[in-house]
């Protein structure tokens, strides 16, 4: 079965760091792009990077460049998201997602819940 | 403000027809597929169409997709009172160099 597990998430006060994790099973982890993909309470999907199998292409959202470090550790199917300078608005479950070539996430993580407050 | 426009909400009757709209603009919809999602209250988000109009094995043939230049269209058909849910267009903006999600729409079978 393919399954996507996040870890990570928590309180952080603003201006703190947070790294968040996904572990991956039941599929070639080394053969797809990945992504992370958030939601604020009560709002919608706001995609906020990727990464491309072998780490070559990285992409953020313009909210989140230069504080938000992607990555991925193939020899241990996990996929990363380092942030830094954490906003208020950055509070929200972070869902990391499979990425298909045609452009399409799946599946998705059961999401890890970010809460930025003092 | 979402890139993707949908309506906030749409509804109708069990057994009934709905459509949830989704519109973009040639850097986006009009130039790559478009996926959508199925999100069930407190639950992750579920693909449910890719590719405009492909569905994933175990998606009834209820819900479809499609594409006509830079507007896509989600139907369910056969309303249940289960498919209430939020609904999310998705597609690659080649301008922005990002993955751009709609609003969501919000499902209710009355």
């Amino acid at each position: 079965e393919v399954q996507l597990v996040e870890s990570g998430g928590g309180l952080v006060k603003p201006g703190g760091s947070l790294r968040l994790s996904c572990a991956a099973s039941g599929f070639t982890f080394s053969s797809y792009s990945m992504n992370w993909v958030r939601q604020a309470p009560g709002k919608g999907l706001e995609w906020v990077s990727s990464i491309s199998s072998s780490s070559s292409y990285i992409y953020y959202a313009d909210s989140v460049k230069g504080r938000f470090t992607i990555s991925r550790d193939n020899a241990k199917n996990s996929l990363y998201l380092q942030m830094n300078s954490l906003r208020a608005e950055d509070t929200a479950v972070y869902y990391c997602a499979r990425w298909r070539s045609s452009s399409y996430f799946d599946p998705w993580g059961q999401g890890t819940l970010v809460t930025v407050s003092s | 403000q979402s890139v993707l426009t949908q309506p906030p909400s749409v509804s109708a009757a069990p057994g009934q027809k709905v459509t949830i709209s989704c519109s973009g603009s040639s850097s986006n919809i009009g130039n790559n597929y478009v996926s959508w999602y199925q999100q069930l209250p407190g639950t992750a988000p579920k693909l449910l169409i890719y590719d405009n109009n492909k569905r994933p094995s175990g998606i009834p043939d209820r819900f479809s997709g499609s594409k006509s230049g830079t507007s896509a269209t989600l139907g369910i058909t056969g309303l249940q009172t289960g498919d209430e849910a939020d609904y999310y267009c998705g597609t690659w903006d080649s301008s922005l160099s990002a993955e751009v999600f709609g609003g969501g729409t919000k499902l209710t079978v009355l």
